[in-house]
């Protein structure tokens, strides 16, 4: 079947505009993780979805940044008025849910704010 | 606040060499520890997933071993290649995890050379 699908695999935007990152997990799966992996940095959980809700918000950095999930499947996160410091990958990752099943990752969405 | 830490930050070898990647976290009640592979540019794909309960896992020339009670996880792979060169990648889920999201490590740039 299929893996985690994100769109766009690169995205060039101007500083202060809006974007838009897609992510379809693997059918069935009930969680949805975004992490942000930045040069030189680790990789940094954002949020997560259990079915459609986001329980906890507290990994977004900015009030910038949203996330949403529909159907229980397609995530977007959608970060406003973009900054430099946004540039990073994106990378969605989606799981049965619980602590001991494996999460799957989508190859990423590469960000890059001039 | 779980803190994970891989040693080396970069390795080199010379092609048919075994070799260890060690994985340290701070914070011993872990659901479970994963081991990654990112290649330049790509996402991450699994490689060995230890629940807490295990005390390693192995595929192929990879073994993984987990001690939870010092917080340590080592990722032994056996005969290394050329194919092997990539960002290794170790990660947790514990208790203090929003819904199960991963801790990363910094990871292991491993260039195995022919």
């Amino acid at each position: 079947g299929a893996g985690v699908s994100q769109s766009p695999s690169n995205k060039v935007t101007e500083k202060g505009k809006d974007v838009e990152l897609r992510c379809d997990p693997i059918s069935g799966h009930t969680a949805l993780y975004w992490y942000r992996q930045s040069l030189g940095q680790g990789l940094e959980f954002l949020i997560y979805f259990q079915g459609n809700s986001a329980p906890d918000k507290s990994g977004l950095p900015s009030d910038r940044f949203s996330a949403e999930r529909t159907g229980g499947s397609v995530s977007t996160l959608t970060i406003q008025r973009t900054q430099q410091e946004d540039s990073a990958v994106y990378l969605c990752a989606s799981s049965n849910g619980g602590g001991t099943n494996t999460q799957y990752f989508g190859p990423g969405t590469r960000l890059t704010v001039l | 606040k779980q803190e994970v830490t891989q040693i080396p930050a970069a390795l080199s070898v010379p092609e048919g060499e075994n070799l260890v990647l060690n994985c340290s976290f701070t914070d011993s009640a872990i659901y479970n520890l994963q081991w990654f592979r990112q290649d330049p540019g790509k996402g991450l794909t699994s490689l060995l997933l230890i629940q807490s309960s295990q005390r390693e896992q192995t595929s192929g020339r990879l073994n993984a071993s987990l001690d939870k009670s010092s917080g340590r996880s080592t990722l032994y792979i056996a005969a290394s290649q050329p194919g092997d060169s990539a960002t290794y990648l170790c990660a947790v889920t514990s208790n203090s995890n929003s819904g199960y999201a991963l801790n990363f490590g910094k990871g292991t740039s491993l260039l195995v050379t022919p």
